[in-house]
């Protein structure tokens, strides 16, 4: 059961335009959303994260947006740059009453890759 | 340290060996996981340590594979009688056990299985 979906396998976006990165969730119990950022031969690494309590958070040319309603997240980044190229992977977890509950489920990943 | 470390980096073996694989989390982080990317896929979870709870095995893909965690340190994956298809990066990760905007799950390089 995947409860994390990324359902676009990969984007290509030209330099200085907007990334649009886009995921879903089944599980009405996460609470807690971030996304991770992998290039080849390294682990990921952290980029943003939000609570279910907001619905954008902001962080430079890094913006994610909840929709609670339509359980759907989604990552901008504005303006791409080539060294934008990664893959990008959402996660989901249950973080309440200052306890993390369970392991983060992540998706399947969005491979982006930004042309000059 | 100051990261999570994971050794081997790479692992070449046969078929049909055991191989163990190492994980060094960061230092106070309650938190464990193992996860693993085969070519071409997403990460895939294998197992949740959470301090002294019982661990989370639900993603072990079959019983030669296992993991331990002493404490809240050091943590061992082993698989026996490896088969080509445990090729894979093998990532852990760890955290604290609440996440937040300060606090979130940091990944080692991941260890890269191969069996021949």
């Amino acid at each position: 059961d995947q409860q994390v979906k990324q359902n676009s396998p990969s984007l290509s976006v030209q330099e200085g335009r907007i990334s649009i990165l886009n995921c879903d969730y089944t599980n009405s119990m996460f609470d807690y959303f971030l996304w991770y950022k992998k290039y080849p031969a390294e682990g990921p690494t952290f980029l943003i994260s939000i609570s279910s309590i907001k619905d954008k958070n902001e962080d430079g040319r890094f913006t994610v947006f909840l929709n609670k309603s339509a359980k759907h997240l989604s990552l901008h980044i504005v303006p791409s740059q080539p060294g934008d190229s990664a893959v990008y992977f959402c996660a989901a977890i249950r973080n309440a009453g200052g306890t993390s509950y369970g392991k983060l489920t992540f998706g399947q990943g969005t491979i982006l890759t930004v042309h000059p | 340290g100051a990261g999570v470390s994971q050794s081997p980096s790479n692992k070449v073996t046969e078929k049909g060996k055991d191989v163990e694989l190492r994980c060094d989390p960061i230092s106070g982080h309650t938190a464990l996981y193992w996860y693993r990317q085969r070519l071409g896929q997403g990460l895939e979870f294998l197992i949740y340590f959470q301090g002294n709870s019982a661990p989370d095995k639900s993603g072990l893909p079959s019983d030669r594979f296992s993991a331990e965690r002493t404490g809240e340190s050091v943590s061992t994956l082993t698989i026996q009688r490896t088969q080509q298809e445990d090729s894979a990066v093998y990532l852990c990760a760890s955290s604290f056990s609440v996440l937040s905007g300060a606090n979130v799950l940091t990944f080692g390089a991941g260890s890269r299985l191969t069996v021949l």
